[in-house]
Order: structure tokens, then C-alpha cells, then sequence
């Protein structure tokens, strides 16, 4: 079964400082994987997905993910952290086509980014 | 870019009322609705994915009598949560899978709807 873990409940970065927030998979088969961000009493936005090319996906806000495949990792990264990126953080893998695709969530991760 | 609008966003009701919340795709059409719940700093939770026209499929361990849903459109999706009570307030989040493509395609969130129950 897919599953997904994001191993740190919460990560604080100083503002300016690289960020990276933790996340591995296990998946039968190829991997389709994303990176979602949750500012409070909002809904879910797409920040990266890696479906299949490069190792190193770039999205949006200045975010970027590495696919790591041997280390089942897609850690999601950033080189200057700001204040405005502290949210809830949530990697995700699809399910299979047995599964009607749907997304299986990790336990997401609370960036703090302080001035 | 795909929007996915829910309605309403916050709704504080009476313990034994029902109370329903609409999930819309408004520049795109979406044979596949999810319906998630998701409660303080904490995961989401898939309850049940909704298909145009046919049956919602639920989730393990959720009620489909205590939470309806809906699938009438292509662009509209409803969830009822009947006779609710204090354990079912969350923060209600629904997504939304374009029409073409199949399984593989993108999702697309709502903002979500706050349910308290007094």
C-alpha cells in the first residue's frame, strides 16, 4: 500500500536561511508525488509535483522538491526562507488507477520562519 | 488557473441539524469530487470520493448515512452531514479532478468550511 511520512512535525527556520522540509514514500511502482502548502482556515495549495523527468522539480513561491529515488525521499526545499512561507506543509503520493487516483497524505509539517 | 469554491465557508449549528455544503468547480468540469476532513494542525482525511452521476465510494470506517453526498453536475458536488453533533465539527475540504486525462490529473482544492456544532 502507498503511504507517505513526513518525519518532523514541525521545522523553524530563520528568515534568509535555506529551508528543507523532510518527506519519504513508499509506493509499488513509479512514484507520482506532491507538495501541497495550508495557510490557516484555507484550503490546500499545489506548490510542485514530480511525475516523471528531472530529479530536481522547481514550483511555485520558489519552491523546489529533489526526487530522490534510492532514498525514497522528495524532500521539498527553498535556498531563502521568508517569513510569509510559515504554513502547514503537506507531501502527498498518488494512489493507483485501482484506486480511483486519489491522494494519500502525509501528516504534514508546520514551517515556522521567524524575522 | 482551475478554481474550486465551497460554500458556505463557516457554519455554526445545532446539534441534531443537518447541514449542507456545496463544493463548485467553476472554470472546469469534474467528473471526480474528493470530500476530505481534516481537524487542528493535523492530516486530511479522505472520506469519500464522489463520481458524477453514480454512488459515492466511502472511505473505511465512514458513515454514508451519517455523511451524504451528492454528485448531481459536472460542477457541483454536495455534502450533507446529518443530524450532526459536537464530534462532527472539522474543517471540511473538498477537491476537485478535471474532466479529461483520467485518474492522472490534477486536483484542485476548495478553501474548505468550517463546521462547528453547539
Amino acid at each position: 500500500a502507498q503511504s507517505v511520512a513526513q518525519p518532523e512535525d514541525q521545522v523553524n527556520v530563520a528568515e534568509g536561511n535555506p529551508l528543507t522540509v523532510k518527506c519519504t514514500y513508499s509506493v509499488s511502482g513509479n512514484p507520482y508525488l506532491f507538495w501541497y502548502v495550508q495557510y490557516p482556515n484555507r484550503g490546500l495549495q499545489f506548490l510542485l509535483k514530480y511525475i516523471t523527468g528531472d530529479n530536481l522539480v522547481k514550483g511555485s513561491y520558489g519552491f523546489e522538491a529533489e526526487f530522490n529515488k534510492s532514498q525514497t525521499s522528495f524532500h521539498l526545499k527553498k535556498p531563502s526562507a521568508l517569513v510569509s512561507d510559515s504554513a502547514l506543509y503537506f507531501c502527498a503520493v498518488r494512489a493507483g488507477r485501482n484506486q480511483g487516483g486519489k491522494l494519500i497524505f502525509g501528516q504534514g509539517t508546520e514551517l515556522s520562519v521567524k524575522p | 488557473g482551475a478554481v474550486v469554491s465551497q460554500h458556505p465557508s463557516r457554519v455554526i449549528c445545532k446539534s441534531g441539524t443537518s447541514v449542507k455544503i456545496e463544493c463548485r468547480s467553476l472554470d472546469f468540469q469534474a467528473t471526480t469530487m474528493f470530500w476530505y476532513r481534516q481537524f487542528p494542525k493535523q492530516s486530511l482525511m479522505l472520506m469519500a470520493t464522489s463520481n458524477e452521476g453514480s454512488k459515492a465510494t466511502y472511505e473505511q470506517g465512514v458513515e454514508k448515512d451519517k455523511f451524504l453526498i451528492n454528485h448531481a453536475s459536472l460542477t457541483l458536488s454536495t455534502l450533507t452531514v446529518t443530524s450532526a453533533h459536537p464530534e462532527d465539527s472539522s474543517f471540511y475540504i473538498c477537491s476537485a479532478r478535471d474532466l479529461g486525462g483520467g485518474a492522472w490529473n490534477e486536483q484542485f482544492f476548495g478553501p474548505g468550511t468550517r463546521l462547528t456544532v453547539l
